[in-house]
């Protein structure tokens, strides 16, 4: 079935570095591809989105391009802040399922200063 | 920020006690969706809803049942709890219709202790 991988955390940068998030997907076609944040202690809030091939998200400095010949959708920001510290996860749309989405495992960031 | 509100936020029970989870929606969404999160295996769909009384099996269903008798709740109940159970458990909605991008909005979450 249609399924995303992302790359294991944590992730430990100093502030100010480049993130790079991988993420893969397998999928028949091409579903919506979604970025989610989770800060602790509190439910997932979409971080940006990217509905068809080549389309590229961003918000809040963030960044993912959707692309299909290499069935990715990495995250990346310039220069991170302590802030940004979070779980992030990947997430296609199913086309079953009542549109559920289905999320990688989620990659833990910290952020120090 | 989407108007869905999740009841209990904490709960401790005992195994083979029965438990209730409730979402309640302001948004009039037509899709409702219950994940459990659990370390190492990120967000996993438990059951989820396209209307009243329409209700499927995700695929870490078993243990557990939904009913949504009123398009703004969804309950989640573990008829006898086990440990396994023990799990933060979030409610998401959708009102996906083709031509949206299919984004689900989330619950603040309940996080359920099985002893």
């Amino acid at each position: 079935g249609d399924s995303v991988t992302q790359m294991e955390g944590p992730v430990t940068l100093s502030e100010e570095a480049f993130l790079t998030i991988n993420c893969t997907y397998t999928a028949t076609g091409y579903p919506s591809l979604f970025w989610y944040v989770q800060y602790p202690g509190e439910g997932l809030q979409l971080l940006l989105k990217a509905t068809k091939a080549d389309d590229k998200g961003s918000n809040k400095g963030f960044e993912a391009t959707y692309r299909k010949e290499t069935t990715s959708f990495h995250l990346e920001k310039g220069s991170v802040q302590v802030s940004d510290s979070a779980v992030y996860f990947c997430a296609l749309l199913r086309r079953n399922s009542g549109y559920a989405l289905n999320f990688g495992k989620g990659t833990s960031l910290l952020v120090t200063p | 920020d989407a108007g869905i509100t999740q009841s209990p936020r904490h709960k401790v029970t005992e195994t083979g006690t029965p438990v209730t989870l409730r979402c309640h929606q302001t948004e009039n969404h037509r899709y409702m969706y219950w994940y459990r999160q659990d370390p190492g295996h990120g967000l996993r769909l438990i059951h989820y809803s396209y209307g009243v009384k329409d209700t499927d099996k995700g695929e870490v269903s078993d243990g557990y049942s939904v009913s949504r008798s009123k398009t703004e709740d969804f309950l989640l109940t573990l008829e006898s709890a086990t440990s396994s159970q023990t799990s933060v458990y979030f409610c998401a909605i959708s009102d996906y219709s083709g031509g949206a991008s299919g984004e689900l909005f989330f619950g603040e979450g309940s996080r359920l202790t099985v002893l």
